[in-house]
């Protein structure tokens, strides 16, 4: 059964420092998604992605965060300068279109750690 | 603006018992719910899903989910439950009619005594 991919599993940096979490999502889906998960706390929407854009984004993914498809099996989020509070775990999830009905297929997540 | 509560953050139940979650929305219309499930190291598993139709949903691995607009639940419930079944179970919601992202509760750790 096809399913999401993300590396690394772990992630450690420091606080001001840049980091690139990577998604392969399944390969026949349009639709690509960021969420993450603060120790202790629901998880939370960060991004939609569609037809090489965001389509949606909520108040987190702040000029920080970005998102890229850099190549035809490669979702990346980046995080420019990162804050102890950006600490979580990141899921990349995607869809085959984005209807509010469809299926999400999450990745296992990236733990991120800053120091 | 959507949201999920979810009032039990863990729940411990013997092998065999039956097993309930409860989640509970808010949302000005008819939602689109989801029930996850996460095993260690695993991503998030979809179980089952509403968004029209019999309010009585079917998912994976033996769970059922009933939606009752009345009381703004979306319940999940399993006859009898198995060793394998202990994880982290995620109740969400999904926006009708525009957008796709998904709300999601702050989730059920469920354990299950042998």
């Amino acid at each position: 059964e096809p399913e999401v991919t993300q590396t690394p599993s772990h992630q450690v940096t420091q606080m001001g420092q840049e980091v690139i979490l990577r998604c392969v999502p399944i390969s026949n889906h349009l639709y690509f998604y960021w969420y993450r998960q603060i120790l202790g706390q629901k998880v939370e929407f960060l991004v939609s992605f569609y037809n090489n854009e965001i389509s949606e984004k909520s108040e987190i993914f702040d000029d920080q965060f970005s998102v890229e498809r850099p190549d035809g099996s490669n979702f990346t989020l980046k995080i420019r300068s990162t804050k102890l509070e950006d600490s979580a775990m990141y899921f990349c999830a995607s869809s085959e279109r984005g209807r509010s009905a469809d299926t999400q297929y999450f990745g296992p997540g990236t733990r991120l750690t800053v120091l | 603006a959507q949201s999920v509560t979810q009032p039990d953050i863990h729940i411990t139940v013997s092998e065999g018992a039956s097993l309930e979650l409860r989640c509970n929305y808010s949302y000005g219309a008819t939602p689109y719910l989801f029930w996850y499930v996460q095993s260690p190291g695993q991503g998030l598993q979809l179980l089952l899903k509403y968004f029209s139709g019999d309010t009585l949903v079917q998912g994976i691995k033996g769970f059922e989910a009933e939606f009752k607009r009345s009381q703004s639940s979306f319940n999940l419930r399993k006859p009898s439950v198995h060793w394998s079944d202990a994880a982290e179970y995620f109740c969400a919601v999904g926006a009708v009619g525009g957008g796709n992202k998904l709300t999601f509760g702050t989730g059920t750790q469920l354990k299950v005594e042998l």
